[in-house]
Parts: structure tokens; sequence; C-alpha cells
């Protein structure tokens, strides 16, 4: 298994600034993930953080807007750029260990 | 056709009755089968995985797995209120991981 954190838990940031979360895994694992989860709503992949490569985004996700960070294989940054309101959402960490995959606790972003 | 389905309740239980949570797919290249927890403003919590067809069991908790029906289920038994939260089925194979969009119980005390 994995035990993930992440930080902050949660920020109130107002539009137009950036925030960066960080994931932090306590063992070394190949694949981390960052998702982004609406209230009520399913999870919907951001992208894919290779450790010492880009990261991989998914269709409708850039990595202008979203930067991506994973220096080692145990931690790895997501910033989410030039915010509006429509990214106030949960932002999830998760990272893979075989087929199993385990999720950090999420980050809740307000943007007024 | 989505490649996963899965009600999204909400579903009401008394406390103590046995829950049936389900979905359903469409690919047949899914071969790794999890299940999550997800309690009000917290991260999915991994509970269950399954590879092959049939049945594993963990405490009172069942996972259920028909790959010729394409068709996946959670059992909880004695349900208790603590088990109400979001639960989400998820399937990967050829490299993606798939998840369902949750079930909402509420276990009535």
């Amino acid at each position: 298994s994995a035990v993930i954190s992440q930080k902050p838990s949660r920020d109130i940031c107002q539009r137009g600034t950036s925030l960066t979360i960080q994931c932090q895994v306590d063992s070394q694992v190949t694949m981390m993930f960052w998702y982004r989860q609406q209230p009520g709503q399913s999870l919907t992949l951001i992208a894919t953080a290779n450790q010492g490569s880009e990261a991989t985004y998914e269709s409708g996700f850039v990595i202008d807007k979203f930067p991506i960070s994973r220096p080692n294989l145990t931690f790895s940054t997501l910033t989410v750029s030039n915010m509006s309101p429509e990214d106030s959402s949960i932002y999830l960490c998760s990272a893979a260990t075989g087929h199993e995959q385990y999720f950090g606790p999420g980050t809740r972003l307000t943007v007024t | 056709q989505k490649e996963v389905e899965q009600d999204p309740g909400p579903l009401s239980v008394p406390e103590g009755a046995i829950v049936s949570l389900n979905c359903t797919y469409s690919n047949s290249a899914f071969q790794y089968f999890m299940w999550y927890r997800q309690y009000s403003r917290k991260g999915p919590e991994l509970l269950m995985y399954t590879y092959s067809s049939g049945n594993k069991e963990d405490g009172r908790f069942t996972a259920q797995v028909d790959k010729s029906s394409k068709y996946i289920s959670l059992f909880i038994r004695d349900s208790q209120p603590s088990d109400s939260a979001t639960y989400l089925c998820a399937l990967t194979g050829d490299d993606k991981i798939i998840f369902g969009k949750g079930t909402r119980l509420h276990i009535l005390p």
C-alpha cells in the first residue's frame, strides 16, 4: 500500500493567481497521477506525472494551465495557474503500486 | 455505450441490512477491479482489489466479479451507519484506469 499526503488541504485564492499543490508518498512509486473532483462528481484525470520527463495530459488539460513536476519517485507538484472560479474543485494526488491505486486526502480549492 | 456504468443512488438502507452495489462495464480488456469508499470531504480509500472472476471476502465486505457478464458487485453485510459514504468502482486494463461515478449510500440508524 501507499500513504499519500497533500499540502495544502484547502485554500481560497483570488482569480488570476496560481496555487501549487504538493504530494508526498511514503514509498517509491512508479506512477503518480493528478485528478480533479467536482462536488458530488466522480474523478477526472488531469495528467500522469512522469518521473524525469514531461507529464502526460488528458484531453482538455494543458501544461500551461496545470504544470506538473515530478523530481523523484515519491514527490510531485501540481500548479493551477491563472485561476478562475471554474477551477474551484478538489484536487487529488494518486499513486499506483502494481495495479492498486491510492489517493491522497485532496486539496479543496476555492477561487473567488 | 459508456465504459463503466454505476447507479449514482442515493441508496438508503436500514442498519444491519445487506447492501449490494454494482457496476457494469463494456470493455473486456479490463482485468483488475477495485472498490473505493469516499467519505465526504475525504480522498477515496481503496477497499477491495480483485483480479479473477468469483468472490473475495474481507470482513463484512465481499467483492464479486463476473467477467462473462462484465458485472462487478460489492456486498456489505451487517451495514453500519459508518458505512455511509460514496462507493466508486474502478477498472484497470491496457494501462488505463476508469472510475465509475460512484453510488451514494446512506445507512439509516
